[in-house]
């Protein structure tokens, strides 16, 4: 069964400090992760896909296949990070399966 | 530069009234799903759409139905609202390989 688990519901840290949200899948094969973020009011946005390697607002995620994670990280957190992330996995049907999300507060 | 469009942004229902949520994407997505987000559940899919014609049954698919009315438009009815269905629904399409575009979402309420 594909599923995908992210153990905080709310995570929050001081302007500056770092930051990691967790993010485990179970699915048979090779998936694709995604982070999606959606700031207040908002519609979900695309942030980062593991298999661009990219870096954006400063955010890195990095697949590790033999702990099933793929968890998001930033070194230094912002208050404009402050939002509900969440972390999503497609399987070969093209469906995208997301996890319960984990809300960011960023405190001044 | 719409992506994904969802109407009505906002909706009150009685417990037994039908309605229909509409969705359209201008960006030629071959992919279109339906997922409605309560709070600690994340996103569950109710339907989706892998191209025009064809509809499957997500994970949540009671009380729904969808019909795939072209390539750009995907709707999404409860025929007979109930209180358990209260939530922010989210359409949103994809094309094979691309990332999931998003609608604004529709905030239903059953009462």
């Amino acid at each position: 069964a594909q599923r995908v688990t992210q153990p905080e519901k709310l995570l929050s840290v001081f302007k500056g400090a770092p930051v990691e949200l967790k993010c485990n899948y179970s699915y048979s094969g090779s998936p694709e992760l995604f982070w999606y973020v959606q700031y207040s009011r908002q519609r979900l946005q695309l942030l980062l896909r593991h298999i661009s390697r990219e870096s954006i607002k400063g955010f890195t995620a990095d697949l590790n296949k033999g702990e099933t994670s793929f968890h998001l990280k930033k070194p230094f957190a912002q208050e404009e990070d402050s939002a509900m992330y969440y972390c999503a996995l497609r399987n070969y049907g093209q469906n995208f399966v997301f996890g319960p999300g984990t809300r960011l507060s960023v405190l001044p | 530069n719409a992506g994904v469009t969802q109407t009505p942004k906002f909706q009150v229902l009685k417990t037994g009234q039908s309605m229909t949520l509409q969705c359209a994407q201008d960006m030629n997505h071959n992919s279109m799903y339906w997922y409605r987000q309560d709070p600690g559940m994340g996103l569950r899919l109710i339907y989706y759409s892998a191209s025009e014609g064809t509809t499957d049954k997500g994970e949540v698919p009671n009380g729904y139905n969808v019909s795939r009315l072209n390539k750009r438009e995907f709707s999404l009815r409860l025929e007979s609202a109930a209180p358990s269905q209260t939530s922010v629904y989210f359409c949103a399409s994809s094309d094979l390989g691309g990332d999931a575009f998003f609608g604004q979402g529709t905030r239903l309420t059953v009462v």
